[in-house]
């Protein structure tokens, strides 16, 4: 079967860096996403793999290792707007994305 | 552009009654996706469209939920009659390539 984990909370204080885990099992694969929600509002897009290693985008850094079935969501200079929740998605050989139920980071001073 | 545009915002009707949710996506989008969060379930996809034509709605939880796309700039997803098991944000979102852009979803609550 498919499937998609990741923790369910994670928190971290202000200033400091965090690491989000995501393991996935796809048939097939076309590459691994992160999406950021707050709460009461609509998912949005922050990184796709399709290759192995880190992506870097600012503060946030995606890392994808395919042999392992593994990614990770870096996030450095924590600030309280971080606080959200992080959903990994993988997506398969139809190109139909699998989505974990998402990790809530919370933030604190 | 205004990004992908959903309506209503909220709603709160009885059990038994029609629901319908509409989507606009973005202008030159060619795939359309309809989801469903709940706090149980997380995101599930209901149906998807690409060029207007339905392609997978396996997803679709019961003939009560049905879906369509009659124009590129126009879905709906309907609910007759609805449950209170229903209730969950109900996400349009589209795409070209990889990225999807979500609306901003429609709070159901069904009572």
């Amino acid at each position: 079967g498919q499937n998609i984990d990741q923790p369910t909370e994670m928190t971290a204080t202000e200033g400091a860096i965090v690491q989000i885990n995501c393991t996935y099992q796809t048939s097939g694969f076309n590459g691994l996403f992160w999406y950021q929600q707050h709460a009461g509002e609509a998912p949005t897009f922050l990184s796709y793999n399709v290759l192995d290693g880190l992506e870097e985008k600012g503060r946030f850094s995606s890392f994808l290792s395919r042999s392992k079935g593994y990614s990770y969501l870096l996030l450095k200079e924590l600030q309280m707007k971080d606080s959200a929740s992080y959903l990994c998605a993988g997506m398969d050989s139809n190109y139909q994305l699998i989505w974990g139920a998402g990790t809530k980071l919370i933030i604190k001073p | 552009d205004a990004g992908v545009i959903q309506s209503p915002r909220h709603e709160v009707t009885e059990m038994g009654q029609e629901v319908t949710l509409r989507c606009k996506p973005i202008s030159g989008h060619d795939y359309l996706f309809w989801y469903r969060q709940t706090m149980m379930r997380g995101l599930e996809l209901l149906i998807y469209f690409n060029n207007n034509v339905p392609i997978d709605d396996s997803g679709m939880p019961e003939d009560r939920f049905s879906a369509k796309m009659p124009n590129a700039s126009f879905s709906t997803l309907k609910i007759q009659p609805s449950e209170p098991r229903d209730s969950a944000v109900y996400f349009c979102a589209s795409t070209l390539g990889e990225k999807l852009f979500f609306g901003s979803g429609t709070q159901l609550s069904v009572l």
